[in-house]
Parts: structure tokens; C-alpha cells; sequence
């Protein structure tokens, strides 16, 4: 069965580290890009990062550059999301999803999503 | 401020065809390919049309996604109570570097 389980959140302070795995399985990770998505409480999807499925090429939206970064290890069929000087607006639920491509096309399988709240 | 423009909210009856717009600009929409996603109440986003127009295995043929310069849309028919959801519509940004998300469609079935 393709599917992908997040872990790894929780309540962390503003300006602390947080980093979030999520295990895919079913199908091969290198074989397609990986994305992580957030949705901030009663708000709409927003996209995070995404890291093309040769590792190539890493793209993260403008608000996260420079404080989080997306990572895979392939030998574990994991990918992960590193999040350094966390802010209050950085709290939401974050969605590990894959790619029907190679790169950023469209996000074919969810998982449940692992909930961030940043508060002191 | 969503880059991809959505109505907040859209309603129909049982059986009627509703359709959802996303407005967006040539450096998304107008050269990269639209996918559209639903996501119930409580639950993950679910992939519904991917490539302005293609429905994954399992997603019924009453969602049709069509694409026209710079605009894209959801059509809806023979609407049914368990439509009821958030629908999004996305794409790759060019001058962003980046996926974009539209603001969400609010799907109320009466």
C-alpha cells in the first residue's frame, strides 16, 4: 500500500528546532519529488518546500528560506524537514506529500499530517 | 493574499453542476500545469485533477478540471452531499521559484 506517515511534532518555543520525518512506503523515493505542505489552524494549504526526486534541486517558499531545510535518506525511504528559529506563524499542521512526477507537479499521496505549535 | 485567486464559497443543490475559478497570472496558471485538490473536514487534501485535466485512478468522472490562458476551473456535476469540502487549486510559480496554492473554495451542498 503507497501511502506516507509523518512524526516528529510537538509543542516547541519560538526560536527553538523542531525536525519532522515521514516514512514512505509502497513505493520508491527517489522515483518521485516530495513535498512538505502546512496548514495553519482554520487557514488554507501552503506550500513548504519540495525536493525533486534525484535530490538536485531543493525549493522552499519565501517565508521558511534560510531556517528550514528538506533532506531525504533514501536507504531509509524517509524524508525529513528540519526547522531551525521557529516562529508563532510557523504553527500548523504539516503534510508530507509526494509528487506524481519527478519534480513538482502535483501531490498524488498524503499523509495524515503532524500538528507544530510554536508558542512560549 | 493567496497568488492564485479563488471565490471564499460556492453552493449548489443535489444533482446540479457547480464550477470553482482560479485566476492566476502567466508566470503560474498561464505556464505551468493546474492541479486541484480536495480536502473534507478534518482530513488531508486529496488529489482530484492533476495536469489542468487528469483525473488519478478512483476520482469519479463528475470533476472535470479545464485550463484557459490564465484562469483554470472546477466543474462539478451531479453534485452530492459528500462534495461537501474545501477544494484548492495550485500550480508552479515561475517568477516565485515555487508551488502555489489558491486561498480555497468553501463547497456547501444545500
Amino acid at each position: 500500500q503507497v501511502q506516507v506517515v509523518e512524526s516528529g511534532g510537538g509543542v516547541v518555543q519560538p526560536g527553538r528546532s523542531l525536525r519532522l520525518s515521514c516514512a514512505a512506503s509502497g513505493f520508491t523515493l527517489s522515483r518521485h519529488g516530495m513535498h512538505w505542505v502546512r496548514q495553519a489552524p482554520g487557514k488554507g494549504l501552503e506550500w513548504v518546500a519540495v525536493m525533486w526526486y534525484d535530490g538536485s534541486k531543493k525549493k522552499y517558499v519565501e517565508s521558511v528560506k534560510g531556517r528550514f531545510t528538506i533532506s531525504r535518506d533514501n536507504s531509509k525511504s524517509t524524508l525529513f524537514l528540519q526547522m531551525n528559529s521557529l516562529r508563532a506563524e510557523d504553527t500548523a499542521v504539516y503534510y508530507c506529500a509526494r509528487d506524481v512526477g519527478l519534480t513538482s507537479n502535483g501531490m498524488d499521496v498524503w499523509g495524515q499530517g503532524t500538528t507544530v505549535t510554536v508558542s512560549s | 493574499q493567496s497568488v492564485l485567486t479563488q471565490p471564499p464559497s460556492a453552493s449548489g443543490t443535489p444533482g446540479q453542476r457547480v464550477t470553482i475559478s482560479c485566476s492566476g497570472s502567466s508566470s503560474n496558471i498561464g505556464s505551468n500545469t493546474v492541479n486541484w485538490y480536495q480536502q473534507l473536514p478534518g482530513t488531508a487534501p486529496k488529489l482530484l485533477i492533476h495536469s489542468n485535466n487528469q483525473r488519478p485512478s478512483g476520482v469519479p468522472d463528475r470533476f472535470f478540471g479545464s485550463r484557459s490562458g490564465t484562469s483554470a476551473s472546477l466543474a462539478i456535476s451531479g453534485l452530492q452531499s459528500e462534495d461537501e469540502a474545501d477544494y484548492y487549486c495550485a500550480a508552479w510559480d515561475d517568477s516565485l521559484d515555487g508551488h502555489v496554492f489558491g486561498g480555497g473554495t468553501k463547497l456547501t451542498v444545500l
